[in-house]
């Protein structure tokens, strides 16, 4: 069964506090992206990793980090989260390959930061 | 730099009926690749359909279909015999395609379709 799984789905925060978001996915993909939505601005990109160890920057990196320690998991992880990094996040995956490239969402984390 | 424009905010259909969503994108490059997502109301993100810049035929899956005018850098999406399932938001996404590419997809902002019954 090809999913993308988050934890959590709820997450409240108080400012200052760090945050550790978690993405699995079960399809050996090795690119994975995680993505932040907000009302008026769309899907934005945070993160791209193309496999272990090879993270780089999206459109608006700044206050967050990535790892990827396994193909399989990715995480992001907020040092001090701030109020206006209050936000719905969704990871996703794909394959490498462009004649066959499609995301793979996962459900996505809302995260409330007081 | 690349950018994608879904000009519709919400659309309103009647069941069965067919619909067209527009996007008009921008790109410097020569190569890219073009997709359309839907959102439904558990905020569920799924893949629908994608074109390819160097293809002349326009995609088809199933009742989704796309209208691509590459003069214009439009993409419209077009859904035939709309179902209540349908309502959702559709999101338009580019990705250029150019050596070096860090495989970054860009989403437009979305159009909320409603299906009335």
């Amino acid at each position: 069964d090809m999913k993308v799984t988050q934890m959590p789905r709820y997450l409240i925060k108080r400012m200052g506090e760090n945050v550790l978001l978690e993405c699995g996915q079960d399809m050996s993909h090795e690119t994975m992206y995680w993505y932040r939505q907000d009302p008026g601005l769309g899907l934005q990109l945070i993160y791209i990793s193309y496999d272990v160890d090879s993270n780089s920057e999206g459109d608006i990196p700044k206050g967050y980090r990535v790892s990827r320690k396994k193909r399989e998991h990715f995480s992001l992880i907020l040092d001090s989260a701030k109020t206006n990094q209050t936000s719905v996040y969704f990871c996703a995956s794909s394959l490498p390959e462009p004649s066959n490239e499609r995301l793979f969402f996962g459900h996505g984390t809302k995260l409330s930061v007081l | 730099a690349q950018k994608v424009t879904q000009t519709q905010t919400s659309i309103s259909v009647m069941e069965k009926t067919t619909v067209t969503m527009d996007c008009v994108y921008e790109t410097q490059d020569s190569s890219y690749f073009l997709f359309w997502y839907k959102q439904t109301a558990s905020g569920e993100i799924v893949f629908l359909i994608r074109q390819d810049s160097y293809k002349k035929e326009n995609a088809t899956v199933g009742h989704y279909s796309l209208n691509f005018q590459k003069p214009k850098s439009s993409i419209g999406l077009i859904i035939t015999a709309t179902q209540i399932e349908d309502s959702a938001v559709y999101f338009c996404a580019m990705r250029e395609g150019t050596t070096g590419n860090t495989g970054k997809l860009i989403f437009g902002l979305g159009t909320t379709l409603q299906v009335q019954p």
